[in-house]
């Protein structure tokens, strides 16, 4: 079955430096992939998309990169402050014949930016 | 980014009784929603899929005649947990999608349900 697999260890980081989270899966080849940030008691609001022939995606702070060969992405969130704390979730689509498309996600990894 | 609306965002009840969680997309067409659970310091889990007009499609575990889905039109689709039991208290999410996959998708705020 298909898996995908954040680090559920916390990840604690200085504000201004660069958090790096990971995401891998495994047997599936997605198209594209995604990340959402949660906060507390909140629903998840989508971040970014990347597709499988897009190596790198950036918006602002976020930074995704996207290895198909390693099936595995990587989400880094630069000069980072503190209202960057929150729990970033990744996602992919998969498909089943009954449902169509299911976005399903990964374990999530919580970050805490400390000033 | 679109706007997808549930309430009520907390609700307490009784053991034995039933309660009904709204979904509501309110500036765009959802042709599919999806409705997850999530327990503390855990992960979303997708408990079905409802397309509009037809049956909902729930994910191994999950009990249909508990959870009920109706997804009646476009912009709502309601969960109702029936007979709920201490251990049914969790979140409850909802999320709809304006296209067939391939697209972000747009997150109610949730609920956060006890049952007493």
């Amino acid at each position: 079955s298909q898996k995908i697999e954040q680090n559920s260890e916390a990840l604690n980081i200085q504000e201004g430096k660069t958090a790096t989270l990971t995401c891998n899966y495994t047997n599936y080849s997605p198209a594209y992939l995604q990340w959402y940030r949660q906060d507390p008691g909140r629903g998840p609001v989508f971040l970014l998309l990347i597709r499988e022939n897009e190596k790198e995606k950036r918006k602002e702070r976020l930074k995704v990169t996207f290895d198909t060969t390693l099936k595995q992405s990587l989400f880094h969130i630069t000069a980072s402050q503190p209202a960057d704390s929150a729990t970033y979730l990744c996602a992919l689509d998969i498909y089943s014949k009954a449902a169509g498309n299911k976005l399903t996600f990964g374990g999530g990894t919580r970050v805490l930016v400390k000033p | 980014g679109a706007v997808v609306s549930q309430h009520p965002s907390r609700v307490i009840c009784k053991s034995g009784t039933s309660v009904k969680i709204e979904c509501r997309s309110l500036d765009f067409q959802a042709t599919t929603m999806f409705w997850y659970r999530q327990f503390p310091k855990q992960s979303l889990m997708l408990m079905a899929t409802s397309n509009e007009g037809s049956k909902a499609t729930y994910e191994q575990g999950v009990e249909k005649d508990k959870f009920l889905i109706n997804h009646a039109s476009l912009t709502l689709s309601t969960l109702t947990v029936t007979s709920a039991h201490p251990e049914d208290s969790s979140f409850y999410i909802c999320s709809a999608r304006d296209a067939d996959g391939y697209t972000e998708a747009f997150f109610g705020q949730g609920t956060r349900l006890t049952v007493v």
